[in-house]
């Protein structure tokens, strides 16, 4: 089974960018692994902020964007907010398989 | 609005079965799959399968191979997740989740204790 990668933990200060990445153990991450990019905070379910490489949701902020770089799908926090700081989690899909990356802790201070 | 709005929590001990059931509204059942993902404490996300509510035909993850079937009601528009032979390693939240368009119920928490 695949194995997806993510940076285990990040920090970002107010109003600062960061980007987050999600890699793939058999190759370049294309938009044929449908990108997903979830959020959550503590005692809440997921929350999905970007599908299919680079859409955003209804609820998603303005300051979070979706895209492939360098192989990898990423997903760029611009202009961080304390309320940002959560666990972000990427989604890939191989054929109908589903692999989460193992979640990046993303601290705003 | 879309919404996943699933059964309460469960204990149940090693050995046993738990059924946990996710009923969907806002949108049209048959026209998307649901999964189930779960998170055991303190841990990432896991998936754990997928059924098509329109086919009924199922992906499943294949450490769970065996011991998960998934079902669908499309008369009430439910989904159906029962894990079997229960561990204690399989306590964690479940959710169910409407990949396709972003939407997730709300989790419920399966403890597996003797």
């Amino acid at each position: 089974q695949a194995v997806v990668t993510q940076e285990p933990s990040l920090t970002v200060s107010p109003g600062g960018t960061v980007t987050l990445t999600c890699g793939s153990s058999t190759g370049a991450v294309t938009s044929g692994h449908w990108p997903y990019w979830l959020q959550q905070k503590p005692g809440q379910a997921p929350r999905t902020l970007i599908y299919d490489t680079s859409n955003k949701h209804s609820w998603a902020p303005a300051r979070f964007s979706g895209s492939l770089l360098g192989g990898k799908a990423a997903l760029t926090l611009s202009g961080a907010q304390p309320e940002d700081e959560a666990e972000y989690y990427c989604l890939l899909s191989y054929s109908g398989i589903v692999v989460f990356g193992g979640g990046t802790k993303l601290t705003v201070l | 609005q879309v919404q996943l709005v699933q059964s309460g929590a469960e204990v149940k001990k090693p050995g046993a079965s738990v059924k946990v059931s996710c009923k969907a509204s806002g949108y049209t059942f048959t026209s998307y799959g649901i999964s189930w993902v779960r998170q055991a404490p303190g841990q990432g996300l896991e998936w754990v399968g997928w059924i098509s509510a329109y086919k009924g035909n199922t992906n499943y993850a294949q450490k769970l191979q065996g011991r998960v079937t998934m079902t669908t009601d499309t008369s009430t528009s439910t989904a159906y997740m029962e894990l079997r032979s229960l561990r204690s390693d399989d306590t964690a939240v479940y959710y169910c989740a409407r990949i396709k368009g972003g939407y997730w119920g709300q989790g419920t928490l399966v403890t597996v204790s003797s």
